[in-house]
């Protein structure tokens, strides 16, 4: 049964830092793994997508990156802004789609 | 549409009423899920419809809990005789090729 975890669950960083947000999965049978934000009272916002053939993707200032054999995903935020407060979540994507609880996310102005 | 809809946005209900949330996913969509959140809790996975195959309704939580989904596009979420425990949101994702998009979600509260 696949679990997913995120750590850590609350991070506080100034505005202007670089910060990584971990994910990890116990199933390594993923066909995609994909990262979301979600706004207080909002559903959730497609940051990105890796397939389970790819190492990395990029958007802007975000930074994705897969490793199917250790089970870890690592969303990197570049030069982060206050605009980037929310909470971040990843999902493990084969059959089904398991979420991990989220990393709450507060950039400090 | 241009991304996933749902309706109503807000419900109360007094306990022990029926409610039907909606979704409509974005054109073309084949795949339609539905999540639940409760307060500051992660996602629950409720049902998943795929194309025509039979529905994986293994997350429903009780048997009060079904879906149907339309034509292979509009989804409803009925709940029947409400109890405080259902009060989440519950939120719709449709994807065609395993890319989840949300809709904002219907915010239930049982009084």
């Amino acid at each position: 049964k696949q679990e997913v975890t995120q750590i850590p669950a609350a991070l506080s960083v100034p505005e202007g830092e670089n910060l990584v947000l971990n994910c990890s999965f116990t199933d390594s049978a993923i066909y995609n793994l994909q990262w979301f934000r979600q706004d207080p009272g909002k559903g959730l916002t497609s940051l990105l997508l890796i397939q389970s053939s790819q190492r990395e993707q990029t958007s802007g200032r975000l930074n994705a990156s897969l490793d199917k054999s250790s089970g870890r995903s690592t969303l990197y935020i570049a030069a982060s802004q206050p605009g980037d407060s929310a909470t971040y979540l990843c999902a493990a994507v084969d059959d089904k789609i398991i979420f991990g609880k989220g990393t709450r996310l507060h950039i400090l102005p | 549409g241009a991304g996933v809809s749902q309706s109503p946005s807000n419900k109360v209900t007094e306990k022990g009423k029926d409610v039907e949330l909606r979704c409509d996913p974005i054109s073309g969509h084949t795949a339609l899920y539905w999540y639940r959140q409760s307060l500051g809790q992660g996602l629950e996975f409720l049902i998943y419809f795929q194309g025509n195959s039979a529905p994986d309704k293994s997350g429903l939580p009780s048997d009060r809990f079904s879906a149907e989904r339309t034509g292979g596009s509009v989804s409803t979420l009925t709940i029947q005789r409400t109890q405080q425990e259902d009060s989440a949101v519950y939120l719709c994702a449709s994807s065609l090729v395993r890319e989840l998009f949300f809709g904002e979600g219907s915010r239930l509260t049982v009084l």
